[in-house]
């Protein structure tokens, strides 16, 4: 079955960077574009950008350009997130998700930014 | 951006109630549009997609309908395990953009 299965939980210190793993089964990696979405604590959901696995070719939120970057490694099915220059307010669930239609959801990594 | 707004934000239900969830967008976007529930601790998980299709695998009981600017979402029978938090995303233009949520709690 199709799956998404993402990186455990970090920890990180303010101004610190953080990369976040996506691996994908049960489909063609580079046939579906790859979303990130965060959310924080008791928040609503944040769509942060896109890659397509394929190309290469990404798409980030204003909020976030400069600071946010997706890759991925195609031989081993893999998207990665890093955001850079972390702030507490970057503390949330971190979510991949599939396609353009967003239908499959990783179960999300956990970033805490604390001091 | 297009701006995507719920109604209501929270409500109060029971089992058995009929539940109705309305998602509108700033502008039109066709029918490209998903619902999904989240759970407490869980990742979203997708019941509709293109505004009226029911995903493979969630229970008839839910339903979506709209097109343009306006959708809603029902549950004809609230169920003990859809008390939920329910958002819309829309995907028609870019960046996409989800609804503020609406949770679905026991009355």
């Amino acid at each position: 079955q199709v799956q998404l299965v993402q990186s455990g939980a970090e920890v990180k210190k303010p101004g610190a960077s953080v990369k976040v793993s996506c691996k994908a089964s049960g489909y063609t990696f580079t046939s579906y574009d790859i979303n990130w979405v965060r959310q924080a604590t008791g928040q609503g959901l944040e769509w942060m950008g896109w890659m397509n696995p394929n190309s290469g070719n990404t798409g980030y939120a204003q909020k976030f350009q400069g600071r946010v970057t997706m890759t991925r490694n195609t031989s081993i099915s893999t998207a990665y997130m890093e955001l850079s220059s972390l702030r507490s307010e970057d503390t949330a669930v971190y979510y991949c998700a599939r396609g353009a239609t967003v239908d499959v959801w990783g179960k999300g990594t956990t970033v805490t930014v604390s001091s | 951006d297009i701006q995507m707004t719920q109604s209501p934000s929270s409500l109060s239900a029971s089992v058995g109630d009929r539940v109705t969830i309305t998602c509108r967008a700033s502008q039109g976007i066709r029918n490209d549009l998903g619902w999904y529930q989240q759970k407490p601790g869980k990742a979203p998980k997708r019941l509709i997609y293109a505004a009226s299709s029911l995903q493979s695998g969630v229970p008839s009981r839910f339903s979506g309908s709209g097109s343009g600017t306006e959708f809603t979402l029902t549950i004809s029978s609230l169920q003990p395990e859809d008390f939920a938090t329910y958002y819309c995303l829309q995907h028609n233009s870019y960046p996409p953009t989800f609804g503020p949520g609406t949770k679905v709690d026991i009355k």
